[in-house]
């Protein structure tokens, strides 16, 4: 299997531009968690989906933060408007029902808005 | 608020040396807890721990789990250059949020030649 795949792996954005990040969680597996990773608040749980469906998005910061799951093969997290205090690594990582606790995580999407 | 907390935030070690990482936490609904090694990349997980006093064991990594006091240890013996990492502790609650993880701050390990 080829793991989780993230799209894309660098984005540098201007300030109130969208942004759009892509993943793409192992086959088979039924959960899918975005987080993102700062040196200050290191790494923090944004949202996560069971079997497509958002069970817990208490960690988005804010509006300008939406994440959707399509179908079971693909989610995108979208921030618009961008902020600079959005500059983080974003990962995405998916767990199988059996072994939830084991999440494999993505290469993750280094995002720099100016 | 679940809360996990990890001690030291780094430490600079010598190869050859053993090091002991620390993790504690406050969760309501404790499932399990987990480690993470990241280097320049993603998490890769380590270990999962459920039970109280059950070491988990691989190579060099070793890890326990104290319910009672609320915390965690992971040991690196002979520790080699290879090592210097973050290493992140998370824990899982059960209940409504099944499957959540939360992570602590993580410990940044060098270790020098």
């Amino acid at each position: 299997d080829a793991g989780v795949i993230q799209s894309p792996r660098h984005e540098v954005t201007e300030m109130g531009q969208e942004v759009t990040l892509r993943c793409k969680p192992i086959s088979g597996h039924d959960y899918l968690f975005w987080y993102r990773q700062t040196m200050m608040r290191g790494l923090e749980l944004l949202i996560y989906f069971n079997n497509n469906v958002p069970i817990d998005d208490s960690g988005m910061p804010e509006d300008r933060f939406s994440a959707k799951m399509p179908n079971a093969s693909f989610s995108t997290l979208k921030i618009q408007p961008s902020e600079p205090r959005d500059s983080a690594v974003y990962f995405c990582a998916s767990s199988h029902l059996d072994s939830q606790e084991t999440q494999y995580f993505g290469p993750g999407t280094r995002l720099l808005v100016l | 608020e679940d809360k996990v907390v990890q001690s030291p935030l780094s430490l600079v070690v010598h190869e050859g040396d053993t090091v002991t990482l620390n993790c504690s936490y406050e969760v309501t609904n404790f499932r399990s807890l987990l480690w993470y090694k990241q280097e320049k990349k993603a998490p890769t997980f380590l270990f999962m721990l459920t039970s109280s006093g059950i070491e988990k064991k691989s190579g060099r990594l070793s890890s326990i789990l104290d319910k009672k006091e609320l915390f965690s240890i992971l040991n690196i013996t002979a520790t080699q250059t290879g090592d210097s990492a973050i290493y992140l502790c998370a824990v899982r609650a059960g209940g409504t949020s099944y499957g959540k993880l939360t992570f602590g701050q993580g410990t940044i390990l060098t270790v020098h030649p």
